[in-house]
């Protein structure tokens, strides 16, 4: 079974700083998808970035990239120039190909931006 | 679009009442599925909807709680008797391809008293 895990119950930075949410999983699949979501206070889930685990290139949306160590079994956040809006929880999820887009999630990071 | 609707966005109730919660998909997504938020346990997958049949409801804690899709553009989630255990938000999701965005409706907090 897949698993993930993010090491990181909560962290806080300054506004403007970099940070990186570490996310591990845990498969013996081949192919599959890798995301990122965000949970503001106001509850919604968001996505943030996604990557195709066939794809080597590293994902990139604007201030968010990911680092995607395969064989590491890694998929790590980055937030550039953080603003006080990144404030929130952040989950990693993993979705197997194949699996009937099921999403299995780690227990999330709590990330808060100082000003 | 308006996004994934969900209602209603709080909901209080005595145990041993029944309760249903309600979702509207994003329209032309295929697949719909059902969330459980709570601190304990954090996410958990209830139930899964793929053109408006259950794949997989595993994840359905007990009998007490039952899901039904009549149509593409809405689903219900009941609990019947609810139990203070229950108190969580549920998230409905909706999505239109394996391995694409999930999205997501505000979700209901549940509280059961």
């Amino acid at each position: 079974a897949q698993t993930v895990t993010q090491s990181q119950p909560e962290m806080s930075v300054q506004e403007a700083e970099t940070v990186t949410l570490s996310c591990t999983y845990d498969t013996s699949e081949n192919n599959y998808y890798l995301f990122w979501y965000k949970q503001p206070p106001s509850r919604q889930m968001i996505l943030v970035i996604r990557q195709e685990a066939y794809k080597q290139q590293n994902a990139t949306e604007n201030r968010f990239s990911v680092n995607f160590q395969k064989a590491a079994k890694s998929f790590s956040l980055k937030i550039s120039d953080s603003q006080l809006g990144d404030t929130a929880m952040y989950f990693c999820a993993f979705m197997k190909r194949g699996s009937n887009y099921q999403l299995i999630w780690g227990a999330g990071t709590k990330l808060i931006i100082k000003p | 679009d308006a996004g994934v609707i969900q209602s209603p966005r709080h909901e209080v109730t005595e145990m041993g009442q029944e309760v249903t919660l309600r979702c509207k998909p994003i329209s032309g997504h295929n697949s719909l599925f059902w969330y459980r938020q709570t601190m304990m346990r954090g996410l958990e997958l209830l139930i899964y909807f793929n053109n408006n049949v259950p794949i997989d409801d595993s994840g359905m804690p007990e009998d007490r709680f039952s899901a039904k899709m009549p149509n593409a553009s809405f689903s219900t989630l009941k609990i019947q008797p609810s139990e203070p255990r229950d108190s969580a938000v549920y998230f409905c999701a909706s999505s239109y391809r394996e391995g694409g965005e999930a999205f997501f409706g505000q979700g209901t907090r549940l509280t059961v008293v």
